[in-house]
């Protein structure tokens, strides 16, 4: 089945504690993005990365990073969480890099910082 | 960059009444505009999109209308079912090659159908 997983699904962490959440899709797709939906915001992209070792900063990519070390996989990265980064995490991918390519969106990660 | 607004941010409706999100939008050059769907404890799902070559485009019982020269684009869902209850997003993407498929999302519009 093609589609967009992530993990872990639901997280509660401590302010400082590094986290990964991991996101892998199997639809041979280039594009790939993370977003984070806080209410009234709508989703905001955080990173996204054009291809194998090419990514780039979205509009809040404050106190993230990510890796495209291989096709499928686009991990976020938390070094060093703190209670603003407490909200719904989504990974997305496309076909494409450009063309009129839908987005296939992950299940989400909630994250919690205490 | 580019900002979307959305509006209302909550709508209750009747069922088989109609509904109407508006969304509008900043940057002229925006040639994509997809809505997305989200229930409750669910992934966000794409249910339509319009490009900007298009004035309408109709699926079933849900229609999308854009406004180039008002920048300003809409959804409208007609004889609402209670599985329409979620909360719809608009979105619109610019062409920049460098930015790919990057999408702006509006703040998102909580749907609710009463029986």
């Amino acid at each position: 089945e093609a589609q967009v997983t992530q993990n872990p699904r639901y997280l509660i962490t401590v302010t400082g504690k590094k986290l990964t959440v991991t996101c892998s899709q199997n639809m041979n797709h280039e594009y790939m993005s993370w977003y984070r939906q806080d209410p009234g915001l709508g989703l905001r992209q955080i990173y996204y990365s054009m291809n194998v070792e090419v990514t780039d900063k979205g509009d809040v990519p404050e106190g993230y990073k990510v890796s495209r070390k291989e096709k499928r996989n686009f991990p976020l990265i938390l070094e060093s969480p703190s209670p603003n980064q407490t909200s719904l995490y989504f990974c997305a991918s496309s076909l494409g890099t450009s063309g009129y390519n839908e987005q296939f969106f992950g299940p989400g990660t909630r994250l919690t910082v205490l | 960059g580019e900002n979307v607004e959305q509006h209302p941010s909550t709508l209750s409706v009747q069922e088989g009444d109609s509904a109407v999100i508006k969304c509008t939008y900043s940057d002229s050059a925006s040639n994509y505009f997809p809505w997305y769907k989200q229930e409750l404890g669910k992934r966000p799902q794409l249910i339509i999109d319009i490009r900007s070559n298009v004035g309408e485009k109709k699926d079933q019982r849900i229609a999308v209308t854009l406004n180039k020269t008002a920048k300003h684009f809409s959804l409208h869902i007609t004889e609402t079912q209670p599985e329409d209850s979620a909360v719809y997003f608009c979105a619109s993407r610019v062409m920049i090659k460098a930015a790919g498929n990057k999408l702006t999302f509006g703040g998102g519009t909580r749907v609710l159908v009463k029986p």
